[in-house]
């Protein structure tokens, strides 16, 4: 079975500092993972997502993610956060085989000052 | 092309009033998702379809029932609904599991009272 875990509900940064949110997951098999962007009242979109290629990925908006297999993790990271950024994230995973679902984590809130 | 469109976007109910909520896709997309998202708990899969005249049960499918009589359509209801229902629900739909992108509807805010 497949989890995530998101640390941290809310994270605040100020405009043009360094984004980092961060995710660990948990799985028996080599991982897909996701990051997915939720705008205030609107639906879920995806920033980007690793399938077992490189294992640095970039995504939309400035926004990337490092796949670190001996630590677990899916951080994702954006140089200069801009007042845009803020939105709620969340990362999720799952497996390559079959018909596995999608198992989100419990989203992080970004929250950018000017 | 509009996506994932979801009606209606608001709506409150009595407990035990029943209702159906409808998604459409225009992606000719062959699996459609349920999800319902709640604070601090992220999102759930309540059903999902792996084509038309197809469903399973997800993550937590008690209280809901679903159909997909056709391939653009997933339908969810609620026949007697309850407070714990209050959710905002989201439709997904995706061309396969694993690698490919989910594409989400903008939400159902459903409130039962």
């Amino acid at each position: 079975a497949q989890s995530v875990t998101q640390l941290g509900s809310h994270v605040s940064v100020s405009e043009g500092a360094l984004v980092l949110l961060r995710c660990n997951y948990s799985s028996s098999v080599p991982p897909y993972l996701f990051w997915y962007v939720q705008y205030p009242n609107q639906g879920l979109q995806l920033l980007l997502k690793y399938t077992s290629a490189a294992t640095l990925v970039k995504g939309i908006n400035g926004f990337e993610a490092e796949f670190k297999k001996s630590e677990t993790s899916f951080h994702l990271t954006k140089p200069s956060a801009h007042m845009s950024d803020a939105a709620e994230y969340f990362c999720a995973v799952s497996a390559p085989m079959g018909f596995q679902k999608l198992v989100f984590g419990t989203g992080t809130r970004l929250l950018v000052s000017p | 092309n509009a996506g994932v469109t979801q009606t209606p976007k608001f709506r409150v109910l009595k407990t035990g009033q029943s209702m159906t909520l409808l998604c459409a896709q225009d992606m000719n997309h062959e699996y459609m998702y349920w999800y319902r998202q709640d604070p601090g708990m992220g999102l759930r899969l309540i059903h999902y379809s792996v084509g038309e005249g197809t469903t399973a049960k997800g993550e937590v499918p008690d209280g809901y029932n679903v159909s997909r009589l056709k391939k653009q359509n997933f339908l969810l209801g609620l026949e007697s609904a309850a407070p714990s229902q209050t959710s905002v629900y989201f439709c997904a739909s995706s061309n396969r599991p694993g690698t490919d992108t989910q594409y989400f509807g903008p939400g159902t805010r459903l409130t039962v009272l």
